[in-house]
């Protein structure tokens, strides 16, 4: 069965903190890992990785993916109490455009 | 990016009634879109995979007499709730992916969510 775990489940911190979320996954015919941030509403896109390595950026966040170890994290550095949100990892699976996610990190960053 | 609407935001009705939500491509065609559903606290489950023009593809455990799907034009699919329940209250998500920007790799695109409470 596919399974994609996020840790921690979740995280309280002051802002200027980093913050360091994690996933792990167990997908057969993996294709790529995405990190979304969802507030009240719907997620909204951070992140795609296919490529073990090569770390993603923007802003003061970033991500990077290891394909042998299985997991991926996303940095996010000097928060901000904008960044309270929960962080989903998912994963596409090949020959489908199926996503398997994770069940989310609660992020609250205080002033 | 890719702009994903959803109607309506929030829909409140009573128990054996149907609800249609609508999900909109609004840039772009999509011809397949995505729908989830979330429930407090959790994360999003994919309940099926709507096809432009075919029959939708539904998850192990999700009714398709129950939860209809048609995806009648490039740019929209509707959900029905036929003959809610207080158990199908949730948080109903659709997606789309924009294959001509996704290089062929799934970018979903979320629609902002229809949070239906059902008396």
């Amino acid at each position: 069965e596919d399974k994609v775990v996020q840790s921690p489940l979740s995280l309280v911190v002051h802002e200027g903190d980093t913050v360091t979320l994690n996933c792990s996954y167990e997908v057969t015919n993996f294709r790529s890992l995405l990190w979304y941030k969802q507030e009240k509403k719907a997620p909204t896109f951070l992140f795609m990785l296919t490529s073990s390595g090569i770390e993603k950026k923007s802003g003061r966040l970033s991500s990077i993916l290891d394909k042998k170890e299985l997991f991926s994290i996303l940095n996010i550095t000097a928060t901000q109490t904008g960044d309270s949100a929960v962080y989903l990892c998912a994963v596409e699976k090949g020959g489908s455009e199926k996503l398997v996610f994770g069940k989310g990190t609660k992020l609250t960053v205080n002033p | 990016g890719a702009v994903v609407s959803q109607h309506p935001s929030r829909v409140i009705c009573k128990s054996g009634t149907s609800v249609k939500i609508e999900c909109r491509s609004l840039d772009f065609q999509a011809t397949t879109m995505f729908w989830y559903r979330q429930f407090p606290k959790q994360s999003l489950m994919l309940m099926a995979t709507s096809n432009e023009g075919s029959k939708a593809t539904y998850e192990q455990g999700v009714e398709k007499d129950k939860f209809l799907i048609n995806h009648a034009s490039l740019t929209l699919s509707t959900l029905t709730v036929t003959s809610a329940h207080p158990e199908d209250s949730s948080f109903y998500i659709c997606s789309a992916r924009d294959p001509l920007t996704s290089g062929g790799y799934n970018e979903q695109f979320f629609g902002p969510g229809t949070r239906l409470t059902v008396l």
